[in-house]
């Protein structure tokens, strides 16, 4: 069974600073996709980045990039240049293959991390 | 841009009430979900349907139905609402078949607090 792990509860960066989110996961599909979502404490999850099992590269969105270790199984999610806007809760997640044929993919998300940034 | 709305942002229900959570997406999405989200418990997948009348079951689906009568809209029923449904409700959509890295949009949640 696929299962997205987050050891961190929460984090505490200074302002300007980079940090680093830590996921790993567990899958036996050979082709799956993991994704990083924000949610302020306004509730709505905003997606932030993606990364494909079979992309050569780490993807990069803006200040956000994913430090991709497919042996290791991590999906690290990095903040460069910190930002106060940037407190938030972080989750986790990975596209899991349909039950049946022709059924939709499902995510399966991590339990979550609260970084704080200090001013 | 995508659009995904909730009926409520806030709700209070009392125990053995009969309660409807409302979901639309503007985007012509096949697939809608709901989840149910608690503290230390990440997001956790009620039901989804991935056609109009074609729900399929979740990882918690106990005590919860849902009704997808038009593509657009996607309810979450609770029959006889219990203390233990208090929690975060989060609705998302998305498509079938688009590129692999087309991710589900959520809409802003309903905290539904049950008396």
């Amino acid at each position: 069974a696929q299962k997205i792990t987050q050891t961190q509860p929460g984090m505490f960066v200074q302002e300007k600073e980079a940090v680093t989110l830590d996921c790993t996961y567990d899958t036996s599909d050979p082709s799956y996709g993991l994704f990083w979502y924000k949610q302020p404490s306004s509730g709505e999850m905003i997606f932030l980045i993606y990364q494909g099992s079979y992309d050569q590269q780490n993807a990069t969105e803006g200040r956000y990039s994913l430090n991709f270790q497919k042996a290791r199984k991590s999906a690290n999610l990095v903040i460069s240049a910190s930002q106060l806007g940037d407190s938030a809760m972080y989750f986790c997640a990975m596209r899991r293959p349909p039950a049946l044929q022709g059924g939709s993919e499902k995510l399966v998300f991590g339990k979550g991390t609260k970084l704080t940034v200090n001013p | 841009d995508v659009k995904v709305t909730q009926s409520s942002r806030y709700l209070v229900k009392r125990t053995g009430e009969k309660v409807f959570l409302e979901c639309v997406q503007d985007m012509d999405h096949e697939n809608m979900f709901w989840y149910r989200q608690d503290p230390g418990l990440g997001l956790r997948l009620i039901y989804f349907s991935y056609d109009v009348k074609m729900k399929e079951k979740g990882d918690i689906p106990e005590g919860y139905s849902v009704s997808r009568e038009k593509k657009e809209r996607f309810s979450l029923i609770l029959e006889s609402a219990s203390t233990n449904q208090t929690s975060m409700y989060l609705c998302a959509s998305s498509l079938t078949g688009g590129r692999s890295q087309d991710t589900q949009y959520f809409g802003p949640g309903t905290r539904l607090t049950v008396l």
